[in-house]
């Protein structure tokens, strides 16, 4: 099992250029999401898959999008990146357990470091 | 909306000395509350969870943390601090049971001199 996986690990990227980051998880999670991770911020929630086909924005969603590919993958497309973008990203994944709500144990994937010059 | 805030961004200890991680949270429903640990250039790993089954809480690499309702408070403990537990802790809220997404705290650089 390799857990959560993104690719690519590193990225440098010029104002108004486009990427896309993807993230998979082999675990049959039904729940994905997508964090930036800023100095003195903790990690913030961009966007988050409740389960294939669904998509919602989190806190931060301004100047990206996503989409839930399958159950397995989950992509965060940057369309026009700023400075501001410049961040570590990390995917996650989680299957809710213990009843109605549950509790909500999610699971990492190692991080993107992407930065805009 | 709950928020947790996680009191000192740098925390110094000696080895073998106590750890002690602080964590607030708010919630108007009792929270689902956890704790990760990100050593350096890695992803998050979950130290251990607090689901209401039990105050007291034992994760991995030997550290704890006590729920206390009263006090709003989850801090996390390690009795003897290791060289290898330098590293970045994060406290986290189950933010919306409906939503199940996380809201983190800022998180805390804990630092272990020899």
């Amino acid at each position: 099992n390799a857990g959560v996986t993104q690719t690519p690990k590193f990225q440098v990227l010029k104002t108004g250029q486009s990427m896309t980051l993807q993230c998979a998880q082999d675990m049959n999670h039904n729940s994905m999401y997508w964090y930036r991770q800023d100095p003195g911020m903790g990690l913030r929630l961009i966007y988050y898959s409740a389960s294939e086909g669904t998509t919602d924005k989190g806190e931060v969603p301004n100047g990206y999008n996503v989409s839930r590919l399958n159950k397995r993958e989950f992509s965060l497309r940057l369309e026009s990146a700023a400075p501001s973008q410049t961040s570590v990203y990390f995917c996650a994944s989680s299957e809710a357990e213990g009843g109605v709500g549950g509790y909500n144990e999610q699971f990492f994937g190692p991080g993107t470091r992407l930065t805009v010059l | 909306a709950q928020s947790v805030t996680q009191l000192g961004s740098h925390v110094s200890v000696s080895e073998g000395a106590l750890v002690l991680l602080r964590c607030n949270y708010s919630s108007s429903v009792p929270p689902y509350l956890f704790w990760y640990v990100q050593y350096p250039n890695q992803g998050l790993q979950l130290l251990l969870k607090y689901t209401s089954a039990a105050t007291l809480v034992k994760g991995i690499n030997d550290f704890e943390a006590e729920f206390k309702k009263s006090e709003t408070s989850f801090h996390l403990t390690k009795p003897s601090a290791h060289m290898s537990d330098a590293a970045e802790y994060f406290c986290a809220v189950n933010q919306d049971t409906g939503r199940r997404a996380l809201t983190f705290g800022s998180g805390t650089r804990l630092q272990v001199q020899p």
